[in-house]
């Protein structure tokens, strides 16, 4: 089964300090992306950071970004500083080839307290 | 740009009716997706549309369904409406149909069964 697993159902950091969320996945595609979503109590689902699997480097977006390790499908994601307004959910997620579905995990509660 | 409005906002129907929620996509996106939110299932693909064609379909009965006009706005339909359909449902839009856009979605229609 092509899966991907968020083994951290809550997490907590104090503001300003870095925080990482775990995720690892399935596939047999050589090529995919990665999706880290945000969500919000107003639930839209914002795009934090997208990861290229051909892609060694890995990506960064102002104070969020990934450790990707294909090798090992894992795919966590960093959140710097963090302030009060990263507490969200905070889903990971896979693309299938050519297609507009993903592949959700159970997703992460990030409390940031003050 | 606007972005991906899903209307209605909450909707509340009971047992054995039937409900049409809706979707318009960001201007000149051509692929619109749709996924049912609950708490013990987490987000599930339901299907995918591009230029008016199902291109893929998740494990969803049949009274699922949808359909997407010339303009991109996407409908879907739910018939017989049971008490587990209560759930999130979320669109998203995409440009076209490569892996590598961004999906974008909208806050979501929230559809309570009694």
């Amino acid at each position: 089964a092509q899966t991907v697993t968020q083994s951290q159902p809550e997490m907590s950091v104090q503001e300003a300090e870095t925080v990482t969320l775990s995720c690892t996945y399935d596939t047999s595609e050589s090529d995919y992306y990665l999706f880290w979503y945000k969500q919000p109590p107003s639930r839209q689902m914002i795009l934090v950071i997208r990861q290229e699997a051909y892609k060694q480097q890995n990506a960064t977006e102002n104070r969020f970004s990934v450790n990707f390790q294909k090798a090992a499908k894992s795919f966590s994601l960093k959140i710097s500083d963090s302030q009060l307004g990263d507490a969200a959910m905070y889903f990971c997620a896979r693309r299938y080839s050519n297609t507009g579905k993903l592949i959700f995990g159970q997703g992460t509660t990030l409390q940031v307290k003050p | 740009k606007a972005g991906v409005t899903q209307t209605p906002r909450y909707l509340i129907k009971t047992r054995g009716q039937q409900v049409t929620l809706s979707c318009s996509p960001i201007s000149g996106h051509r692929s619109v997706s749709w996924y049912q939110q609950t708490p013990g299932q987490g987000l599930q693909f339901l299907f995918e549309y591009f230029s008016e064609t199902q291109r893929n379909k998740g494990n969803f009965p049949g009274r699922f369904s949808g359909r997407q006009f010339s303009n991109s706005r996407s409908e879907m339909n739910v018939s017989t409406l049971e008490l587990g359909d209560s759930a999130l449902y979320l669109c998203a839009s995409s440009p076209g149909a490569s892996t590598n856009e961004k999906l974008f979605f909208g806050s979501g229609t929230q559809l309570s069964v009694l």
